[in-house]
């Protein structure tokens, strides 16, 4: 069946523009998690999604980011007046279930604030 | 302190030896599992394995085992007959299921690059 797939696969923007980033679980997932990576570093949590419960925001580094998951399924990441420092590569990942031991992950958003 | 520790930024292997990849973690957690992920140049992040902090037995996964040391805090992945596919950034990962819930700490990652 189809993976995790995240739009868009590139994004370039000015800084202090707003950006939404994508993201398509595997359908059936109840779990999704948003991280980011700089280059050259591991993965940083940002925020994870279970069912109808509330989000894990705790890893969210400013009340400039933010995400929703409408109706339990797509998942869009917002930076809103974006800096330099946010470049980095966006993944998200999904679950069957929250304490499942794989998470599947998508290709990621390469963002490059200019 | 960092939660998880991989100290090898670049390791090199010949063609069908084994080749070990450290990693240390720190938590006062007593329920929590380790991973190890592969992400090559392509950048997708692929799933190895996985080990319970209550698995007595160390995980294996073909090629792929997992030297659990408890006590030690070290969580190794051993990587038998080396393919020069193996050629990838791995990242060692740690989930705290009492105090962090389901999100996945990483590690910062090494390099393996396979000779042939």
């Amino acid at each position: 069946g189809a993976g995790v797939s995240q739009s868009p696969s590139n994004k370039v923007t000015e800084k202090g523009k707003d950006v939404e980033l994508r993201c398509d679980p595997i359908s059936g997932h109840t779990a999704l998690y948003w991280y980011r990576q700089s280059l050259g570093q591991g993965l940083e949590f940002l925020i994870y999604f279970q069912g109808n419960s509330a989000p894990d925001k705790s890893g969210l580094p400013s009340d400039r980011f933010s995400a929703e998951r409408t109706g339990g399924s797509v998942s869009t990441l917002t930076i809103q007046r974006t800096q330099q420092e946010d470049s980095a590569v966006y993944l998200c990942a999904s679950s069957s279930r929250g304490g499942a031991i794989e998470q599947y992950f998508g290709p990621g958003t390469r963002l490059t604030v200019t | 302190a960092q939660k998880i520790t991989q100290t090898q930024p670049g390791m090199f292997v010949q063609e069908k030896e084994a080749v070990t990849l450290d990693c240390t973690y720190d938590t006062s957690d007593q329920s929590y599992g380790l991973f190890w992920y592969k992400q090559p140049s392509s950048g997708e992040m692929i799933f190895l394995i996985y080990q319970g902090s209550y698995d007595e037995q160390n995980a294996t996964e073909g090629r792929y085992s997992l030297n659990f040391q408890k006590a030690r805090k070290s969580a190794n992945l051993v990587i038998s007959a080396s393919q020069l596919g193996d050629s990838a950034m791995y990242f060692c990962a740690m989930r705290e299921e009492e105090t962090s819930g389901s999100r996945l700490t990483f590690g910062e990652g090494t390099q393996l690059t396979v000779n042939p």
